[in-house]
C-alpha cells in the first residue's frame, strides 16, 4: 500500500463549478498537509499548508484535513479554466511524501 | 527575491551517454536543495538532497549521482543514462530542511524534461 494515495484523473469540469481534490494517507506521523499547484510542463508551486484537522480557506480555495480518517481534501469554488492544473497533495512527518497529483481540466 | 533556475529545460539523450543537469538558487544563501524526479503514474520521488556545500544525501540508489560544488549550485549528473533515467526532473530549494516533520515550502524549478532513446 502507498503511504499517500491520490487519484490521477483526469477531472473534467465547466467553469464555475466546485471541484474537490482528495488524497489518502496511511502514515500516522504525518502531520503537516500541503497542496501544490502544477501547470504543465512547470515545477510546482506551493498553494496551501495546513497543519491540524479542520478547514483552511485561503480565497476561493479550502483545505479541509481529518486526522481520524486519514484524508485530505482540496476544493476550489467557482472554478475557471486558469484552475487547470495538476494538483499534488503532499505530507510531511518522519518523511516528506508527494503524491501522484490529480490532472484538473476546467472547461469555459 | 529568491529566484531558482535550472537548465536545460530539454533534452534527448542516446542509451549510454552522460548527464549534466544545473540548477542555482539567487537571492538566498545556505539553502537546503533537492533534485527530484517525476514519472507519469509515480509522483514527485526524492533523488538528492544537500544541505551544504559538499553534503549529498541519496535516497534512492541509481545510476545517478549529484554534486554541489557551490553553495547556490546543483547538479545531476549520469556517467551513462539508461532508458529507465527518463522523466521529469526537478530542482527545488527550500530555508529549512524538509522531511523529518519541519513544515516549509519547497521552491521549485522549471523542471528539465530528459528523454533517453
Amino acid at each position: 500500500q502507498k503511504e499517500v494515495e491520490q487519484d490521477p484523473g483526469p477531472l473534467s469540469v465547466p467553469e464555475g463549478a466546485i471541484v474537490s481534490l482528495n488524497c489518502t494517507y496511511s502514515n500516522s506521523a504525518f502531520q503537516y498537509f500541503m497542496w501544490y499547484r502544477q501547470y504543465s510542463r512547470k515545477g510546482p508551486e506551493l498553494l496551501m499548508y495546513t497543519y491540524s484537522s479542520g478547514n483552511k480557506e485561503d480565497g476561493r480555495f479550502t483545505a479541509q484535513v481529518d486526522k481520524s480518517s486519514k484524508y485530505i481534501s482540496l476544493f476550489i469554488r467557482d472554478s475557471q479554466p486558469s484552475d487547470s492544473a495538476t494538483y499534488l497533495c503532499a505530507m510531511s512527518g518522519d518523511k516528506l511524501i508527494f503524491g501522484t497529483g490529480t490532472r484538473l481540466q476546467v472547461f469555459p | 527575491s529568491q529566484t531558482i533556475h535550472q537548465w536545460p529545460a530539454t533534452l534527448v539523450q542516446p542509451v549510454g551517454s552522460p548527464l549534466s543537469l544545473e540548477c542555482t538558487v539567487e537571492g538566498t544563501s545556505n539553502p537546503n536543495l533537492y533534485w527530484y524526479r517525476q514519472a507519469a503514474g509515480r509522483g514527485l520521488q526524492l533523488l538528492f538532497y544537500s544541505v551544504g556545500i559538499g553534503q549529498i544525501s541519496s535516497e534512492v540508489p541509481q545510476n545517478l549521482s549529484a554534486s554541489r560544488p557551490q553553495d547556490r549550485q546543483f547538479i545531476l549528473s549520469s556517467k551513462k543514462l539508461l532508458l529507465s533515467d527518463s522523466g521529469f526532473y526537478l530542482c527545488a530549494w527550500s530555508k529549512s530542511f524538509l522531511g523529518r516533520g519541519v513544515p516549509g515550502e519547497l521552491f521549485f524549478g522549471e523542471g528539465s524534461r530528459l528523454t533517453v532513446l
